[in-house]
Order: structure tokens, then C-alpha cells, then sequence
């Protein structure tokens, strides 16, 4: 097992670029989830999904967007990138709700100039 | 809403010695799981211990154990035996239906 894998581990980006972050995971799990961390900072949920085809908003999700066509896959959509949004962007996932634990991506580390 | 505290941003211990990282949390639900995660300089986020809320034992794994007072949204991870691999962010975690929130983390520093 593979785990939780994310693409890409770093980018740059100029402001108002758009670009997708990639997240896969390879255990059947049903729950997923996009983290931002900020430096020095928690973890701060951006979306989650308990299902394909079903998603919701987390603490932070103005400027991104995801979708969830297939169990395996989530991604992370940031459309007209700002510098707000530097940060390092975790994915996990998990086999069901909250009682069970949460296996994490290595996160991808953005920078916006 | 759910709230996750952790008062220490840095903490330093000597190498065999114990340390005890503190967290306090508010939810209004009935249910729910307590987490410790580490993040160590490889950024990857590994499960510590977990705590059901619905049990008053603690919960301890090897040299990892909680202290878990319910009435007081008390959730503290005790070290014992530290060792050099112990260095990382330790942040701590309640969950609810569908969401975890996390605190802000503790820095531990282990000094040989």
C-alpha cells in the first residue's frame, strides 16, 4: 500500500495562475480531506468529502474548490492564486468518521508570488 | 463549535527524561476521539495515541500515555524515556462527526 500520495511536493506559482493539487489514496477509505498549514500554525481544514460525488466545506475554503468523482481520488483546486495562499496543503484520509484515525499525505509545499 | 488549545509552543526535554505536553479542548458533543499527532522535520503527520472519550482509562502506547480528565477538556501526552527521534511538532486533535480540529502545536526539543 502506497498510503495517501500527493502531487506535486513543491510549486511556485505567480498570482492569478491556477493550478491542481493531487491527492490519491489507495486504502478504500471513504472520508477525505485538504489541510492548509500555515507556518508555525495548525492544521486548518479547507474541504472534506465523505463519499464520491459528496463534499463540504471546511473552516477555510474561499479559493479553492474540489471534486470527488472516484473513492480514490481527491483534488484540490486553487483558481486565481494569491499570496494568502502560501502554504503547505495536506490530504488524509480515513476509513469512516471521526473516531477513526487519520492517515496523511507528505503535503505540498506552495509558494505565491 | 469545537476548540483545540495548546498553551506551550515550544518545549525542551533531556534526552531519558519525561516531558508532558499540555492540550485543553471544548466541544459540545457526546462523543468524540482525542488524537496526538507527531510532525517531525519530514513533515509527514504520524498518529501518537488516541483517547475514546467514552473511556476513563488512559491511553498508552510504549512510552507514549495520556492523561485524559474529561471534566476539565484536559487531553495531556506524557514522554517518558525521551529520545533524540522524539524531536517534532506534537500537535493534539478532537474529533467529531466527520471533522477533526487541530491545535496550534508544541515544538519539542530533545537535548542530548
Amino acid at each position: 500500500n502506497a498510503g495517501v500520495t500527493q502531487t506535486p511536493k513543491f510549486r511556485i506559482l505567480k498570482i492569478g495562475q491556477s493550478m491542481t493539487l493531487q491527492c490519491t489514496q489507495d486504502m478504500n477509505h471513504n472520508y477525505m480531506y485538504w489541510y492548509r498549514q500555515d507556518p508555525g500554525m495548525g492544521l486548518k481544514l479547507i474541504y472534506y468529502s465523505v463519499g464520491a460525488g459528496i463534499t463540504d466545506k471546511g473552516e477555510v475554503p474561499n479559493g479553492y474548490n474540489v471534486s470527488r468523482s472516484t473513492t480514490e481520488d481527491f483534488p484540490l483546486r486553487l483558481e486565481l492564486a494569491a499570496p494568502s495562499q502560501t502554504s503547505v496543503y495536506f490530504c488524509a484520509s480515513s476509513y469512516s468518521s471521526g473516531t477513526y484515525e487519520q492517515f496523511f499525505g507528505p503535503g505540498t509545499r506552495l509558494t505565491v508570488l | 463549535a469545537q476548540t483545540v488549545t495548546q498553551s506551550q509552543p515550544e518545549m525542551s526535554v533531556q534526552e531519558a527524561e519525561t516531558v508532558t505536553l499540555s492540550c485543553t479542548y471544548d466541544t459540545s458533543e457526546s462523543d468524540y476521539y482525542l488524537f496526538w499527532y507527531k510532525q517531525p522535520p519530514s513533515r509527514q503527520m504520524i498518529l501518537v495515541i488516541r483517547q475514546e472519550a467514552y473511556k476513563q482509562q488512559n491511553a498508552t502506547e510504549n512510552r507514549f500515555s495520556v492523561n485524559f480528565q474529561k471534566a476539565a477538556k484536559s487531553f495531556s501526552l506524557k514522554i517518558s524515556d525521551s529520545q533524540l527521534g522524539d524531536a517534532a511538532m506534537y500537535f493534539c486533535a478532537i474529533s467529531g462527526t466527520y471533522k477533526y480540529i487541530f491545535g496550534t502545536g508544541t515544538r519539542l526539543k530533545v537535548l542530548a
